[in-house]
C-alpha cells in the first residue's frame, strides 16, 4: 500500500503567488517525522522542512511552511511568494520511528512545480 | 560545509558488466543509503547501512549488493548490470535520530545498454 501519496504530478503556479503542494500519508506509528525535499533539474535533492508527530505548531523555513492535519493525514507544503527558482520537483517523505534510528525514509511520487514569470 | 560524494555523474556500461558505484560523506554520519529514482516512482530505496559492515535491505534490493568498509564510504555494486537497471541513482547521509534529515549527494545518471 502506498504510504505516501501526492497526488499533482505537475502544477503551474504565478511568480509571486503562494501555491500548496498536496501530501497525505499513511501509517500506524503513533511517532513519525514527515520531510520535503526540492529537485531541481540539477539532480541534487535539498532538504526544505520538517515536521514530527508530536509537534504542536507547524513547521517553517522561510517562504516554506507545513500545513500539519494530523486527523487528515496531510502534510502540504506551502510556498509564499514563488520565485522562478522554485520550479523544480517536490517531494514529500515520511519516517516512521518504530523503525529505529536508521533514518529509513518513505518517499512519495514528486509533484513538478513550474513558476511562471 | 555538509558534503556528500558520488564517483560518477554519468555512467553507461553493459549488460552483463559489474558496475561499482560509490558514495563519500565527510560528516561523520552513522547512516547512509542507496536510492534509485525512476520517473513516476519517486524515490525508492534499495540498501541502507547504520554502521561500518552493517546493511539492511531497502524496498529492492534485487541484483544489488552494498559495501562499507570505512565509515564514510557505501558502495553500491551492479553484479551483473541489466537494461532495466537503467535509473538515476541517490546517495545519501544522515545522522541517527527521528528527526535528523537526510544529505544526498549529486546522483548517477547509468544508462545500461
Amino acid at each position: 500500500a502506498q504510504k505516501i501519496t501526492q497526488t499533482q504530478p505537475g502544477m503551474f503556479v504565478q511568480e509571486k503567488e503562494a501555491v500548496t503542494l498536496d501530501c497525505t500519508y499513511d501509517t500506524s506509528d503513533p511517532s513519525y517525522g514527515l520531510f520535503w525535499y526540492k529537485q531541481p533539474s540539477s539532480g541534487e535533492m535539498i532538504f526544505l522542512i520538517y515536521q514530527g508527530s508530536y509537534d504542536q505548531q507547524n513547521a517553517t523555513e522561510g517562504r516554506y511552511s507545513l500545513n500539519f492535519q494530523k486527523a487528515r493525514k496531510s502534510a502540504n507544503l506551502v510556498i509564499s511568494a514563488s520565485q522562478l527558482g522554485d520550479s523544480a520537483m517536490y517531494f514529500c517523505a515520511m519516517r516512521e520511528h518504530g523503525s529505529g534510528n536508521t533514518g529509513k525514509l518513505i518517499f512519495g511520487q514528486g509533484t513538478t512545480l513550474q513558476v511562471k514569470p | 560545509d555538509v558534503k556528500v560524494t558520488q564517483s560518477s555523474r554519468y555512467l553507461v556500461k553493459r549488460t552483463g558488466e559489474k558496475v561499482f558505484l560509490e558514495c563519500v560523506q565527510d560528516m561523520d554520519h552513522e547512516n547512509m543509503f542507496w536510492y534509485r529514482q525512476d520517473p513516476g516512482l519517486g524515490l525508492r530505496l534499495i540498501y541502507f547501512s547504520y554502521d561500518v559492515k552493517m546493511k539492511e535491505k531497502g524496498d529492492i534490493p534485487e541484483g544489488y549488493s552494498v559495501s562499507r568498509e570505512k565509515k564514510e564510504r557505501f558502495s553500491l555494486i551492479l553484479e551483473s548490470a541489466s537494461t532495466n537497471q537503467t535509473s538515476m541513482y541517490l546517495c545519501a547521509s544522515s545522522r541517527d535520530g527521528p528527526s535528523y534529515e537526510q544529505y544526498f549527494g549529486p546522483g548517477t545518471r547509468l544508462t545500461v545498454t
